[in-house]
C-alpha cells in the first residue's frame, strides 16, 4: 500500500487560496488519488479522486504530476466552514476486497481563521 | 453521492457488555465494506475488510474474537463488540465502494461514538 507524507497543519485566512500538497512515492499503477474532509466526530466526506494531470469539481481540484509521485489539492477561496482535517489517500481503485482498502495517513489539520 | 449510514449515532454501555453497530450502504450495493476506529485527534485507523458472504479479513493486532465482524448481505454490514472494556471507547466509522460502473469513491458512514463505562 502506498504511504502517504502530508504536513500535519496549515492556516489560512478566508478567502485565500489554499494548497495542499501530498507526497506518495510508491504509488502503483493501479492507485488513485483520493481526498476526504472530515470535521470533528463525524466520518470523512468525500471531496475528490483522480488518477492524472487535473481534476476539478464544484468544491476543489486535483493537481497530479506526470510521474504521480505526489498530489495538490487546491480549494479556493475557503470559508471558516472549510476548517477541518484533509486526508490524501492512495489505493488501488479497480481491486476489490483488500485490495482495495484505503489507509490513512496523519492528515492535514486545516484552519482557517477570519 | 452515494449515501451510507451507521447505527446508533452513539451509545453508553457497561463495561462487559456487547455493542453492535450496523453500517447500511443506501442506494448502492457494496460487496466489500471496512471498518476504521479513531481515537481524539488522532486518524482513523484500519481495523477489518468485511466482505459480502465470507469472513471478515482483520489487520494485525485487531482482535478477531472481540471485534466480530458479519456481512450479512449487500447493503449491511455490522460490527460487534464484544465484552466492552473502557479503552474500547472510540469512534467508529464504516465505510462501502461503490462499484457501480465508472465509479470508485469509497463512501463513509457518519460514525458512532462509543462510550464503555
Amino acid at each position: 500500500l502506498a504511504k502517504t507524507t502530508q504536513p500535519i497543519s496549515m492556516d489560512s485566512y478566508e478567502g485565500q487560496e489554499v494548497n495542499i500538497t501530498c507526497s506518495h512515492n510508491n504509488i502503483a499503477t493501479n492507485d488513485y488519488i483520493t481526498w476526504y474532509q472530515q470535521f470533528p466526530s463525524q466520518g470523512p466526506r468525500f471531496i475528490i479522486q483522480g488518477y492524472k494531470t487535473k481534476v476539478t469539481n464544484e468544491v476543489a481540484s486535483l493537481f497530479i504530476p506526470a510521474d504521480r509521485k505526489s498530489s495538490t489539492l487546491s480549494l479556493p477561496r475557503v470559508s471558516l466552514s472549510d476548517t477541518a482535517v484533509y486526508y490524501c489517500l492512495v489505493g488501488d481503485a479497480w481491486g476489490t476486497g483488500t485490495a482495495s482498502k484505503l489507509t490513512f495517513g496523519t492528515g492535514t489539520r486545516l484552519q482557517v481563521t477570519l | 453521492g452515494a449515501v451510507v449510514s451507521q447505527h446508533p449515532s452513539r451509545v453508553i454501555c457497561k463495561s462487559g457488555t456487547s455493542v453492535k453497530i450496523e453500517c447500511r450502504s443506501l442506494d448502492f450495493q457494496a460487496t466489500t465494506m471496512f471498518w476504521y476506529r479513531q481515537f481524539p485527534k488522532q486518524s482513523l485507523m484500519l481495523m477489518a475488510t468485511s466482505n459480502e458472504g465470507s469472513k471478515a479479513t482483520y489487520e494485525q493486532g485487531v482482535e478477531k474474537d472481540k471485534f466480530l465482524i458479519n456481512h450479512a448481505s449487500l447493503t449491511l454490514s455490522t460490527l460487534t463488540v464484544t465484552s466492552a472494556h473502557p479503552e474500547d471507547s472510540s469512534f467508529y466509522i464504516c465505510s462501502a465502494r461503490d462499484l457501480r460502473e465508472g465509479r470508485y469513491e469509497q463512501y463513509f458512514g457518519p460514525g458512532t461514538r462509543l462510550t464503555v463505562t
